[in-house]
């Protein structure tokens, strides 16, 4: 068990430019869960996954935003046509039918 | 909607004394979990303890214990015994269903 893995660790893109993100959750996690974290902020739910059906999708996630978990294992989070106000950490984590979360280490995306 | 509240943006704690990080949060349910995570500067959140609202029995891990009081909504964690590597930044979360509300955080500085 090698913990929430997530790829790459650090993004610098151009505006306007699209962006992917991947997350490899823990072996046999079934809960899949993207957050977005800015400096000095919590971090906040953009959606979940239990299995591959992404059941819950926060108002944040604009129509930009897209993710995926193709047979209930890695997920994807692509951001479409990215603007300044995309910078932050994306923060990935996974569960199996527990109540707490494991954390990956996050993407940093910076847009310029 | 769920909110958590984290009044102290900064703490500090001279090296093997106690601290004690505030947090409460409104919510209209019953049946709920409390968490306190931990964010070193490596980014990656790291689960300290967790308490189920419906136990009675304040959670203890080792040198962390929590000071749960439902009525009044209040949440906080005692550091016993400080270390230098207790420094981080601290969130505390809320989860219903399946999403996880967390506080703005609380920035923790160990002084040797």
């Amino acid at each position: 068990d090698t913990g929430v893995s997530q790829n790459p660790r650090h993004k610098i893109t151009k505006r306007g430019q699209n962006v992917t993100f991947r997350c490899d959750p823990i072996s046999e996690h079934n809960r899949l869960y993207w957050y977005r974290q800015t400096l000095g902020q919590g971090p906040e739910f953009l959606t979940y996954f239990q299995n591959e059906a992404q059941l819950e999708k926060s108002r944040l996630l604009s129509d930009r935003f897209s993710a995926e978990r193709p047979k209930g294992s890695f997920s994807t989070l692509e951001i479409q046509r990215t603007e300044q106000g995309d910078s932050a950490m994306y923060l990935c984590a996974s569960s199996r039918d527990t109540a707490e979360a494991f954390f990956g280490q996050g993407t940093r995306l910076t847009v310029v | 909607a769920q909110t958590v509240t984290q009044s102290q943006p900064e703490m500090s704690v001279q090296e093997a004394e106690t601290v004690t990080l505030s947090c409460t949060y409104d919510t209209s349910e019953s049946d709920y979990y409390l968490f306190w995570y931990k964010q070193p500067p490596s980014r990656q959140m790291i689960l300290v303890i967790r308490q189920e609202a419906y136990k009675q029995q304040n959670a203890t891990e080792n040198r962390f214990s929590v000071n749960f009081q439902k009525a009044a909504k209040s949440f906080s964690l005692k550091i016993s015994d400080s270390q230098l590597g207790d420094a981080a930044m601290y969130f505390c979360a809320y989860k219903r269903g399946n999403q996880f509300y967390f506080g703005t955080g609380t920035s923790l500085t160990v002084i040797p």
